[in-house]
């Protein structure tokens, strides 16, 4: 089956800093979402962005998608200890969503 | 609280058992997903239920069947447990199937299997 893939694996910054993680996927898309999983617990749904959409924003998060590319980044300002956690894409088509390996974000205090 | 819930929160068992792991959701969503989270966190999609009807079934050992008596609720019973089965599994719902205006999928805590 086809799998997203996040990169970096493990991004380590600063309190205050951004953060960006960026996802590949390598099918047609109907939409990309984000999604945060603290340790030990569920998925949180963050934010959509469609197929026919190039930027997307919400709160702190901006979310951007090149289909060109097959490709989105999910960009974190003045990131907080709170943003720890890891975070995955998921790419949607004919029906499934497709889960990426995630990315392990450690924001220190 | 509306929410998706799953019981139990963690489940030991040994080799060969039979076990179920149940999951609700009061969001009134149509859609209903389980998902098999690794050790190494790669969360893969096992089933998905639409209004009670089965749309989604990956390559995934008969010995998991699920079951959903309704539209909250979708059930998964594992037979003759492995090693292999140890990890997370997690519930979701969603308003639409993947694809369509209302897909966003919101999550249940997950349920610890450790198969020992």
């Amino acid at each position: 089956s086809q799998q997203g893939e996040e990169d970096p694996q493990a991004l380590s910054i600063q309190e205050g800093e951004n953060a960006t993680m960026n996802c590949s996927y390598k099918t047609s898309i109907n939409n990309l979402q984000w999604y945060r999983q603290n340790s030990g617990r569920g998925l949180v749904h963050l934010i959509l962005i469609r197929s026919n959409e190039r930027e997307k924003h919400s709160g702190r998060l901006r979310v951007t998608l090149d289909t060109s590319k097959k490709s989105s980044s999910l960009l974190i300002t003045a990131s907080r200890a709170a943003d720890t956690a890891s975070y995955f894409c998921a790419n949607t088509n004919a029906g499934k969503s497709t889960f990426g390996d995630g990315t392990t974000l450690t924001v220190k205090p | 609280d509306t929410a998706v819930s799953q019981t139990p929160k963690y489940l030991v068992t040994q080799m060969g058992n039979d076990k179920s792991i149940k999951c609700e959701q009061n969001l009134g969503h149509d859609t209903m997903y389980w998902y098999k989270q690794d050790s190494k966190k790669f969360l893969k999609i096992m089933f998905s239920y639409n209004n009670k009807e089965l749309i989604i079934n990956e390559t995934v050992p008969n010995r998991f069947s699920p079951k959903s008596p309704d539209k909250a609720h979708l059930n998964l019973h594992i037979n003759s447990l492995e090693l292999g089965d140890s990890a997370v599994y997690f519930c979701a719902s969603s308003q639409d199937p993947p694809g369509l205006a209302g897909d966003e999928q919101y999550f249940g805590p997950g349920t610890r299997l450790t198969v020992t």
